[in-house]
């Protein structure tokens, strides 16, 4: 079946560092892929997508691109800031059906 | 725009109970779908309703049951409560037509079962 799989957390930076969260991915077919945000005490929002192998999705200075050679979808930021303090969630979607989302990776920024 | 809402906010049982959920989901759309998030782990799958019958399911026993009503608004209902139910219930509505739309989360439902 589906799944994903993300680094573990919590990631520790101070603000302005460079981010990297991993995420890898096994489906059958081509997925959509996602990355979701949690604030605390919130739901998910949807932060980035990408439909189809080599698209980047972007948004808010994250960036993430499908590879689709390497089953990944990493998700970066340049320059993170105290407000990105958030759990992430990478996670796929094949078709119509529902998603699954890997376990999450807690962000955390200090001033 | 009208987002997905859930209510209640938050709600304590006690084991053996039942508990029913509710979601008005985002205007224009047509699929609901319902996810149970324990503490520190990713969201997962309970089931999804379209046109007001169930087409999907995850590993969840029948005492979780669900409903899609006209409007497209939807209740997740759960029999017999167990203290492993305790856990952010969260509904996502999407529009299910040519182009596969992304979920829309809405900020969920706290269980606390005691």
């Amino acid at each position: 079946g589906d799944s994903v799989t993300q680094m573990e957390g919590p990631v520790t930076l101070s603000e302005e560092a460079f981010l990297t969260i991993n995420c890898t991915y096994t489906a059958t077919g081509y997925p959509s892929l996602f990355w979701y945000v949690q604030y605390p005490g919130e739901g998910l929002q949807l932060l980035l997508k990408a439909t189809k192998a080599d698209d980047k999705g972007s948004n808010k200075g994250f960036e993430a691109t499908y590879r689709k050679e390497t089953t990944s979808f990493h998700l970066e930021k340049g320059s993170v800031q105290v407000s990105d303090s958030a759990v992430y969630f990478c996670a796929l979607r094949s078709g119509y059906s529902t998603l699954t989302f890997g376990k999450g990776t807690m962000l955390l920024v200090s001033p | 725009e009208t987002g997905v809402t859930q209510s209640p906010t938050h709600l304590i049982k006690t084991r053996g109970q039942q508990v029913t959920l509710r979601c008005s989901s985002q205007s224009g759309h047509n699929t609901v779908s319902w996810y149970q998030q324990a503490l520190g782990q990713g969201p997962q799958f309970i089931f999804q309703y379209y046109r007001e019958e169930e087409n999907g399911r995850g590993n969840f026993p029948p005492r979780f049951s669900g409903l899609q009503f006209p409007n497209y608004s939807s209740e997740l209902n759960v029999n017999a409560l167990e203290l492993d139910d305790s856990a952010l219930y969260l509904c996502a509505s999407s529009l299910r037509g040519g182009e596969i739309s992304p979920l829309h989360f809405g900020n969920g439902t706290r269980l606390t079962v005691t």
